[in-house]
């Protein structure tokens, strides 16, 4: 059965922390994606990893980095997070064209 | 930034009525239309999609029609049911096995009983 996991579900962090998002695939996909979501906004692309350390810049990647050292996992690190950065976090993986979402984190940064 | 428009922004339709929900884009050079259905509090998954190799799509109930002429898709859910109630996404997709997919809002649809 496909999946791709998230860690953690629910995060509240303080203005000015450091925050990790985890993200795994056991699809072996090539591709992974981190997007977020607001409220009415759908969904915004903040990196896209074409594979081990080959990773690109979304439509909005300000304030956030990646890291990719194993096909199966991506990373979303938010260094020193910001108020506006409260939002749900969905990472995904594609083959084919299809992408597979995870469950999404929902980040609150107080 | 390539642009897709989605209508309406929400749409309400009753149990057994057909919804339909539209979807127009600009760049004409891609070659995979897939739209996508959240329920609420859970994340995206795919529903359906087609190529412009033909112009509908069936799935159950939900066909997509597709007019590449005018760059317009519709995704028409017959017997809409309340199980039916999401948000619907039609992304533009940049093509390739390493899709880059680019959201609107989506069309929220409620379904009511």
């Amino acid at each position: 059965d496909m999946k791709v996991t998230q860690m953690p579900r629910y995060l509240i962090k303080r203005m000015g922390e450091n925050v990790l998002l985890e993200c795994g695939q056991d699809m072996s996909h090539e591709t992974m994606y981190w997007y977020r979501q607001d409220p009415g906004l759908g969904l915004q692309l903040i990196y896209i990893s074409y594979d081990v350390d080959s990773n690109s810049e979304g439509d909005i990647p300000k304030g956030y980095r990646v890291s990719r050292k194993k096909r199966e996992h991506f990373s979303l690190i938010l260094d020193s997070a910001k108020t506006n950065q409260t939002s749900v976090y969905f990472c995904a993986s594609s083959q084919g064209g299809e992408q597979y979402f995870g469950p999404g984190t929902r980040l609150t940064v107080l | 930034q390539q642009q897709v428009r989605q209508s309406p922004q929400s749409l309400t339709v009753w149990e057994g009525e057909t919804a339909i929900l539209n979807c127009s884009y600009e760049d004409s050079t891609f070659d995979y239309f897939p739209w996508y259905w959240q329920f609420p509090r859970e994340s995206p998954a795919l529903l359906i999609a087609i190529r412009p190799v033909s112009n509908k799509k069936e799935d159950g109930r939900f066909t997509i029609f597709f007019n590449k002429r005018e760059k317009k898709l519709s995704l028409h859910i017959t017997d809409s049911q309340p199980g039916d109630s999401a948000t619907y996404f039609c992304p533009f997709n940049s093509g390739g096995s390493n899709a880059k997919l680019t959201f609107g809002k989506g069309t929220k649809l409620s379904v009511k009983s």
